[in-house]
């Protein structure tokens, strides 16, 4: 069975600019979620799809990073414009349901770094 | 206060070694209590998950869940260099879907 597809894995962009990550989750999975890690630290949700819909986006910087779920398979993450503060890892998991189980399955991650 | 803490290490143990790696939490709400471990430039893993209190054996991993203190462990019995990574808890609640995730302690075994 193929795991959670990310790309790209690295990118360097100075700040200001916008970057974009595309997360394929694995098949017949309808929960999606994107994290982000900051060295050092435990991932924190940032959003969660359910299908292609919003289930909770509170911890979302909207006025910088938008996220999309077309058709409710692939997702996209952008940031624009980007802040020395989003250097992070970016992971995308999915799930088989939205509650409860505690297994999400994450890809290898996009690590950004903002010069 | 942190909803989770977890010591970050960096813990270094000989191989063979029994490992214990713990979380406390402050929120009652959680119910249910997950390990994760996550390699070097890699996505975490599920290892272990708990629901109640407890002990709850895999392998050479053995979860153990204190609710009345709100303190998790994670042993790890007779360690390989294999385990060497970074051991995330995590947590949730009832009817919650958010994951709530300790930093992570870093682990080496060295052979």
């Amino acid at each position: 069975e193929a795991g959670v597809a990310q790309s790209p894995r690295y990118k360097i962009i100075e700040k200001r600019q916008s970057v974009a990550f595309w997360c394929n989750p694995i098949s017949g999975h309808a929960t999606l979620y994107w994290y982000q890690q900051i060295l050092g630290q435990g991932p924190k949700l940032l959003i969660q799809f359910q299908n292609n819909g919003v289930v909770d986006d509170s911890q979302l910087p909207k006025d910088r990073f938008s996220a999309e779920r077309l058709k409710g398979v692939d997702s996209t993450l952008k940031i624009q414009p980007a802040k020395l503060e989003d250097s992070a890892v970016y992971l995308c998991a999915s799930s088989l349901e939205d509650r409860n189980t505690g297994e999400l399955f994450f890809g290898e991650g996009s690590r950004l770094t903002v010069l | 206060q942190k909803e989770v803490e977890q010591d970050p290490g960096p813990l270094s143990v000989p191989e063979g070694a029994i490992v214990s790696l713990n979380c406390t939490y402050s929120n009652s709400a959680f119910q249910y209590f997950m390990w994760y471990r996550q390699y070097s430039r890699k996505g975490p893993e599920l290892l272990m998950y708990t629901y109640s209190s407890g002990n709850k054996e895999d392998g050479r991993f053995t979860a153990q869940v204190d609710k009345s203190s709100k303190y998790i462990s994670l042993f790890i019995r007779d360690s390989q260099p294999s385990d060497s990574a970074t051991y995330l808890c995590a947590m949730n609640g009832a009817g919650s879907y958010q994951l709530t995730f300790g930093k992570g302690t870093k682990l080496s075994v060295i052979p």
